[in-house]
């Protein structure tokens, strides 16, 4: 098992661009999370689905957009990068939302500079 | 500001040297407690779940109390080791926002031979 795989793991873009960050799962987890980690402030939550089909705003979602493409994909676009945007971006997947544990399994993450 | 807080923000132990950090968290509306040991340049990875007020939990040398009652959190490290370096995170979840993780800085825990 690849456990949770994220592409790209480095880009560099300039203010304006687009781009979208991948982020799959094989363990056939419910729910998949967007995070973003930044100096001093801890993992913070972007976007998550509960379930297939469905997606929620986490705690910072401007500037963002995801798609649920199946159980397995959960990816995240950035439409207009800026420089706000530079961070480690880690995707997350649990068995389920509401389960008792919930232990969340996260990917290596991605680092994006935006210049 | 953070909801979850952890303290301190880094600490250097001496290889051989117990430690324990903090993480306070709201107790309103409390669900569960997490811990996650997250190594520099690899994914966090998940250490304890605790739900329940006097929880204990036990990992080899690394264990953790919880306080619900309060809303804190005792990690501990016994007989630190060098591959113990990581940071720590805490992150509480409510019965509010069930499957959603708040998540505190991290204590940055630095062993040294």
């Amino acid at each position: 098992n690849a456990g949770v795989t994220q592409t790209p793991k480095f880009q560099v873009l300039k203010t304006g661009q687009s781009m979208t960050l991948q982020c799959a799962q094989d363990m056939n987890h419910n729910s998949m999370y967007w995070y973003r980690q930044d100096p001093g402030m801890g993992l913070r939550l972007i976007y998550y689905s509960a379930s297939e089909g469905t997606t929620d705003k986490g705690e910072v979602p401007n500037g963002y957009n995801v798609s649920r493409l199946n159980k397995r994909e959960f990816s995240l676009r950035l439409e207009s990068a800026a420089p706000s945007q530079t961070s480690v971006y880690f995707c997350a997947s649990s068995e389920a939302e509401t389960s008792p544990t919930n232990e969340q399994f996260f990917g290596p993450g991605t680092r994006l500079t935006v210049l | 500001i953070l909801n979850v807080e952890q303290s301190p923000q880094s600490l250097h132990v001496q290889e051989g040297d117990s430690t324990n950090f903090t993480c306070s968290f709201p107790s309103s509306n409390f669900y569960a407690l997490h811990w996650y040991r997250w190594e520099t340049a690899k994914s966090p990875e998940a250490l304890f779940v605790m739900t329940l007020n006097g929880d204990e939990k036990k990992k080899g040398r690394i264990s953790a109390t919880l306080n619900t009652k309060e809303g804190y959190s005792y990690l501990y490290i016994k007989g630190s080791q060098p591959e113990d370096s990581a940071t720590y995170l805490c992150a509480s979840r409510s019965t509010d926002s069930w499957g959603k993780l708040q998540f505190g800085a991290g204590t940055q825990v630095v062993v040294t031979p």
